[in-house]
């Protein structure tokens, strides 16, 4: 089946440590894309990616870093420096028009 | 940067029912517009999209509308049914290079039996 995965499901962090989300895709897109989600709040940019290494940052790239060294893989990893990773992460790909994106099932960060 | 307001962000319907929920954005250069369902402990599922050169599209129950000259779109659900409960974002961009989508708060829309 082609799509767009992410793991873990559930991700607890203690304070002061990094974690790694991970997203895959074989839906052969160039773009890749991380966003949050809180209630209320909508889904916020934190980074994308239109081709293999090379990404920008979105609204809110403070405490995140990412890379994209394979076309598929497009991992996010919450720093210590995120002081409020309590979310629901979302990854998505598509065409580098950013239309018709696909999004994987999400992973929710919680601080221990 | 883009802005886009979506309302309301909760709304309750009888099976049956229309359902109208509806967007503004700031960005007069915006011309692409997609409307997302999202369902509980899901990602977001595209279900209709519109560009600026389009003023109407429907697929089966779903439509959206735009008016540029307002800068505000909607989404028209028929016939709801409870299955249409979700979470509906609506969304904008330029569509070019390097322009990335700008979402709504998003509207709960629950369809009881």
């Amino acid at each position: 089946d082609g799509g767009i995965t992410q793991s873990p499901k559930y991700l607890f962090r203690k304070e002061g440590q990094n974690v790694t989300l991970s997203c895959e895709q074989n839906l052969n897109h160039d773009a890749m894309y991380w966003y949050r989600q809180d209630p209320g709040q909508g889904l916020r940019l934190i980074y994308y990616s239109q081709i293999v290494n090379d990404f920008q940052k979105g609204d809110i790239a403070e405490g995140y870093s990412v890379s994209r060294e394979k076309k598929e893989s497009f991992p996010l990893t919450v720093t210590s420096a995120q002081k409020n990773p309590t979310a629901f992460y979302l990854c998505a790909s598509g065409g580098t028009t950013n239309e018709k994106l696909f999004f994987g099932s999400g992973t929710q960060l919680s601080v221990l | 940067g883009e802005n886009v307001e979506q309302h309301p962000s909760t709304l309750s319907v009888q099976e049956g029912d229309s359902a109208v929920i509806k967007c503004t954005y700031s960005d007069s250069a915006s011309n692409y517009f997609p409307w997302y369902k999202q369902e509980l402990g899901k990602g977001p599922q595209l279900i209709i999209d519109i560009r600026s050169n389009v003023g109407e599209k429907k697929d089966q129950r779903i439509a959206v509308t735009l008016n540029k000259t307002a800068k505000h779109f909607s989404l028209h659900i028929t016939e709801t049914q409870p299955e249409d409960s979700a979470v509906y974002f609506c969304a904008a961009s330029k569509n070019s290079g390097y322009s990335t989508l700008t979402f709504g708060k998003g509207t709960m829309l629950l369809v009881s039996p």
